[in-house]
């Protein structure tokens, strides 16, 4: 029973466009979220993070999006880029237990020249 | 500053083996956690370690164990290996014990069992 979602295993944008990533959570006691991002045969890569007292957080071309109603958050990438082809996982933890983190099985973006 | 590091990258073994994992965490990380990225699948957490002590454990059977070591490396140990057991293993450390700022990861271990 997957307590984090991901359900388009697959994203093509073009150069230059907006690419938006969602991620579904069932675990209300969620309260802090991480995108990351890897590449072939390479470790995930952490990218950015919010905190469930925020519904919005922007580091440069990326933004997180947080609607704890809906229990659903996004990424945003303005501009992508070629650079960012990488499979990006959500990761969704509950602060105190155990730090562990529950990722998503992953979406993977393919910006096209 | 080195990142962490893993080893071996890949491994072969034959089921019922057992298998040991290493990892060396980020300088001046003192938490590091483990986990287990089937084909297809996000990365599933094993455990995690802080100042080498277990410090939280996820879904998987006893036959899972680990160490960390005074210098913060750390192993992964998998007894009585099963064709499951085929994955790629993360280690990823923290500079905090909540993992606020993110993990670093390692590039990983391959383990295939035949």
């Amino acid at each position: 029973d997957q307590q984090v979602k991901q359900n388009s295993p697959s994203l093509s944008v073009q150069e230059g466009r907006i690419s938006i990533l969602n991620c579904d959570y069932t675990n209300s006691m969620f309260d802090y979220f991480l995108w990351y991002k890897k590449y072939p045969a390479e470790g995930p890569t952490f990218l950015i993070s919010i905190s469930s007292i925020k519904d919005k957080n922007e580091d440069g071309r990326f933004t997180v999006f947080l609607n704890k109603s809906a229990k659903h958050l996004s990424l945003h990438i303005v501009p992508s880029q070629p650079g960012d082809s990488a499979v990006y996982f959500c990761a969704a933890s509950v602060t105190g237990d155990g730090q562990n983190f529950v990722f998503g099985p992953g979406t993977r973006l393919s910006v096209l020249p | 500053e080195t990142g962490v590091t893993q080893s071996p990258t890949h491994l072969i073994k034959t089921r019922g083996q057992q298998v040991t994992l290493r990892c060396s965490s980020q300088s001046g990380h003192n938490t590091v956690s483990w986990y287990q990225q089937a084909l297809g699948q996000g990365p599933q957490f094993i455990f995690q370690y802080y100042r080498e002590e277990e410090n939280g454990r996820g879904n998987f059977p006893p036959r899972f164990s680990g160490l960390q070591f005074p210098n913060y490396s750390s192993e992964l140990n998998v007894n009585a290996l099963e064709l499951d057991d085929s994955a790629l293993y993360l280690c990823a450390s923290s500079l905090t014990l909540t993992g606020n700022y993110g993990y670093t990861f390692g590039s990983g271990t391959r383990l295939t069992v035949v």
